[in-house]
């Protein structure tokens, strides 16, 4: 069965630098949610979408923008990249209207040096 | 608003006896509940979850977990631990719909030879 596919898996990025994942969710799926996950963390939530529309936001900073698009992939944009955005960054999607469970990538490590 | 407690942060079992990963949880509405398992370096697994049907829920690799309303409790059981299951797990709730998960701060679960 498809499942939810990110990429890259690994991303080494320098300070001040830009960097974008990308989450593609398993088909059918209308729902994205995004998270990051900090060493020895738990998932902190960062932004999710409904049908190509923003549908709530947690804790992401300015410098990060993320989209939904037509397709139902979505991006997420990091600018001016910091030391302290290291982490494992997933995704997760699912579809509202059959109240499926949230499935999750396999993250997207990003290093920041 | 939701919240999870998870009230061990590390648990430590010898192979063959029983697991209990504690949880508690604070919703305004009738939750959807989740236990999620990630191995090092790995994704988010989904072990099973409670969607306001059967109050004791059976996952994969024989774990099960018991929703108690009166006590508000979703606690993880298993009754013999198997080496495979070291791991970090994740305690999950969302009011439902399109509301975003809240996880736990997790507990990493050692099995001793």
């Amino acid at each position: 069965a498809a499942g939810v596919i990110q990429s890259p898996r690994h991303l080494i990025k320098e300070k001040r630098e830009t960097a974008t994942l990308k989450c593609y969710p398993i088909p059918r799926h209308d729902t994205v949610y995004w998270y990051q996950q900090g060493p020895g963390q738990d998932p902190q939530f960062l932004i999710s979408f409904y049908e190509k529309m923003q549908s709530d936001k947690g804790s992401i900073p300015d410098r990060f923008s993320a989209q939904q698009f037509s397709d139902y992939h979505s991006e997420l944009n990091m600018s001016s990249l910091e030391l302290g955005d290291s982490a494992l960054y997933f995704c997760a999607s699912k579809n509202l209207g059959l109240n499926t469970e949230a499935f999750f990538g396999q993250g997207t490590r990003l290093t920041v040096v | 608003a939701q919240s999870v407690t998870q009230l061990d942060s590390h648990v430590s079992v010898s192979e063959g006896t029983p697991v209990l990963l504690r949880c508690n949880y604070s919703s305004s509405y009738s939750p959807s509940l989740f236990w999620y398992v990630q191995h090092p370096n790995k994704g988010l697994q989904l072990l099973l979850k409670y969607t306001s049907a059967a109050t004791l829920v059976k996952g994969i690799n024989g774990f099960e977990a018991e929703f108690k309303k009166s006590e508000t409790s979703f606690h993880l059981t298993k009754p013999s631990a198997h080496m495979s299951d070291a791991a970090e797990y994740f305690c999950v709730v969302t009011p439902g719909g399109n509301e975003k998960l809240t996880f736990g701060t997790g507990t990493r679960l050692t099995i001793i030879p």
